[in-house]
């Protein structure tokens, strides 16, 4: 069975300070892993994927994450948070389907 | 990336009618397809699994006939919400996957709303 764990359903940041939002994963297999970004009343946008390649995984609008199996993490990071990343983020692994993780609000503070 | 088109973005209907999404892979064929559900405030309920020319497959506690999936072609699912009452008043997302492919492609999703 496969799923992921999102710790903490809200996180405020201050602009400019670093966004960490955390996912742990459970597979009985090599996971492929996502992190997906939603705005209000929109479908969700690819922020980034691991599917076996290198551990630290580059995505779009500077966000980055890290696989790593000791730990059975994939927490997503960003240097510098923006106004613009508020929004709900979720985490999911992939097996058959596409399992979801409960997502986590990010506030950022101007 | 690939686009997946979902319409209509906003519907609302009365109690008792039939609504018809749908999900369209327009630079890809979708082999599969899924259909979501999502409350406000949490995440993705998956609804139903469907691939081309099939059946689709429900998830337990989901009526496969007030939600009505077709998978006609490669490019198009659709997803029926028959009789709709106000508690099926919901955000509505479907996603596409080609192929040999890991990633899926999400539509804009559909707020429905019942009265």
């Amino acid at each position: 069975a496969q799923s992921v764990t999102q710790l903490g359903s809200h996180v405020s940041v201050s602009e400019g300070a670093l966004v960490l939002l955390r996912c742990n994963y459970s597979s009985s297999v090599p996971p492929y892993l996502f992190w997906y970004v939603q705005y209000p009343n929109q479908g969700l946008q690819l922020l980034l994927k691991y599917t076996s390649a290198a551990t630290l995984v580059k995505g779009i609008n500077g966000f980055e994450a890290e696989f790593k199996k000791s730990e059975t993490s994939f927490h997503l990071t960003k240097p510098s948070a923006h106004m613009s990343d508020a929004a709900e983020y979720f985490c999911a692994v992939f097996g058959n389907q596409f399992y979801f993780g409960t997502g986590t609000s990010l506030t950022v503070i101007p | 990336g690939a686009v997946v088109s979902q319409h209509p973005s906003w519907v609302i209907c009365k109690s008792g009618t039939s609504v018809k999404i749908e999900c369209r892979s327009l630079d890809f064929q979708a082999t599969t397809m899924f259909w979501y559900r999502q409350f406000p405030k949490q995440s993705l309920m998956l609804m139903a699994t469907s691939n081309e020319g099939s059946k689709a497959t429900y998830e337990q506690g989901v009526e496969k006939d007030k939600f009505l999936i077709n998978h006609a072609s490669l490019t198009l699912s659709t997803l029926t919400v028959t009789s709709a009452h106000p508690e099926d008043s919901s955000f509505y997302i479907c996603s596409a996957i080609g192929q040999g492919r890991t990633e899926a492609f999400f539509g804009q999703g559909t707020r429905l709303t019942v009265v």
